[in-house]
């Protein structure tokens, strides 16, 4: 079956430092990859949608020079929160979706920030 | 622009009741929608989907949904609530040929004894 995994599950960084959070698609060739923050007490907001192939969007309030994202290819994504505040915690999802259309999720990345 | 509606943000439902969790949408053009759930300290889990065609569909656990174009609406359902399915359920929308979800702000599910 379809199965994306996510790591690290949970991290801590100091406020102002960065952290790097992977996202790995197992079973089907992820073509596209949406990253999404669930800020506490939030809903699911989009931060970017990465195509392979394609240049990576990113929605308002959320921009590359803060959450750099690299997609080498069809199994693999990485995003970075750079330079990470307060409103930066909460929980990094990733969502990897192949030739079905369907979004599968990770169980995301839980980020605190002291 | 797409956008979803849930309602109630907070619905308690004794165990072996039935259940309704509203949810309308915005959206211009064919949608495609879905049901996540969310349990505690968890990702999401996907419960069910409508793509065009049967209004109502199935999903896991028991759980249907129904589509209504008139209504703008796409109503999740249960026969009998279990005190496992407390949780917070999410409904989502996505733009046709757009690999991106646009998500209400969720219901928390509360089961009663």
């Amino acid at each position: 079956g379809a199965l994306v995994y996510q790591y690290p599950r949970r991290t801590i960084c100091k406020s102002g430092t960065s952290m790097r959070m992977e996202c790995q698609a197992v079973g089907f060739q992820a073509t596209s990859v949406a990253w999404y923050r669930q800020s506490p007490q939030k809903t699911f907001e989009l931060i970017a949608l990465s195509t392979v192939n394609s240049a990576i969007k990113y929605e308002q309030n959320f921009t590359q020079e803060k959450f750099p994202i690299s997609h080498p290819n069809l199994s693999f994504s990485s995003m970075t929160v750079l330079n990470a505040y307060l409103e930066d915690r909460g929980l990094y999802l990733c969502g990897a979706t192949g030739d079905s259309y369907e979004q599968y999720f990770g169980p995301g990345t839980r980020l605190t920030v002291l | 622009a797409q956008s979803v509606t849930q309602p109630d943000a907070r619905v308690t439902v004794s165990e072996g009741a039935s259940l309704q969790l509203r949810c309308k949408y915005s959206y211009f053009g064919t949608p495609y929608l879905f049901w996540y759930v969310q349990y505690p300290r968890q990702g999401l889990q996907l419960l069910l989907k409508y793509y065009p065609g049967d209004p109502v569909v199935q999903g896991v656990n028991g759980f249907e949904a129904e589509f209504s174009k008139s209504n703008s609406s796409f109503h999740l359902r249960k026969a009998s609530v279990h005190w496992s399915d407390w949780a917070v359920y999410f409904c989502a929308v996505r733009l046709s040929g757009y690999n991106k979800l646009t998500f209400g702000k969720g219901t928390v599910l509360l089961v009663s004894p």
